[in-house]
């Protein structure tokens, strides 16, 4: 079965670090381009960022508003996706998914939570 | 780059859905819609325009020119329920959503 499951969230206080996982599983991880696409609760579809496969460079591409707090970073060994997620505000607080693609998303995760609060 | 999605849409059941995206020239571009119920991720129902995932009905078409792009939802049923996203790539933005559109079948 073709899949993505997302760990790792939580409450986080801001300023804090918090490192998201995405194990993937059904496909082949290592020729994938791979994304993170965040909701805040209620709202809309927000991209965060995205990786290329190994093979066509591994280059990384974040949104604007995470530029510089964010790293995302792939191991094909362990079919998993991360992203590190760094001096965080209660902004960034929604519900962070994984999804296949750099472009058109076909297989998302079921996301996880992060809330960032005091 | 700006996507504008209308906020809601009402249908009757049987009846043709169409859920508009807007923006400069987006003809030019790939479009790509989603669709999300509530408490579930996003399902990529079209692509590239107007291609069907496999497992998605042929009620759902696209159609991308100009400056509007258009997800086509054919004899509407009470399961088409949800939150429809358009998105596109953008050399400057990289990858753009719409705001969203919640289809209402009455």
């Amino acid at each position: 079965e073709v899949q993505l499951v997302e760990s790792g969230g939580g409450l986080i206080t801001p300023g804090g670090s918090l490192r998201l996982s995405c194990r993937a599983s059904g496909f082949t991880f290592r020729d994938a381009w791979m994304s993170w696409v965040r909701q805040t609760p209620g709202k809309g579809l927000e991209w965060v960022g995205r990786i290329d496969s190994n093979l066509d460079g591994g280059t990384t591409d974040y949104a604007a508003p995470v530029t510089g707090r964010i790293i995302i970073s792939r191991d094909d060994s362990k079919n998993t996706l991360y992203l590190q997620m760094n001096s965080l505000k209660t902004e960034d607080t929604a519900v962070y998914y994984c999804a296949r693609g750099g472009n058109a998303f076909d297989i998302w995760g079921q996301g996880t939570m992060v809330t960032v609060s005091s | 780059y700006v996507v504008t999605q209308p906020p809601s849409l009402s249908v009757a059941p049987g009846q043709t859905a169409r859920i508009t995206c807007g923006g400069n020239n987006i003809g030019s571009k790939n479009m790509h819609w989603y669709q999300q119920k509530p408490g579930q991720a996003p399902v990529l129902v079209v692509y590239d325009d107007r291609d069907r995932p496999s497992g998605i009905p042929e009620r759902f078409s696209g159609s991308n020119s100009g400056d509007t792009a258009t997800l086509t939802i054919s004899r509407v049923e009470l399961g088409d329920e949800a939150d429809y996203y358009c998105q596109v790539w953008d050399d400057r933005s990289f990858v753009v959503f719409g705001g969203g559109t919640k289809l209402t079948v009455l």
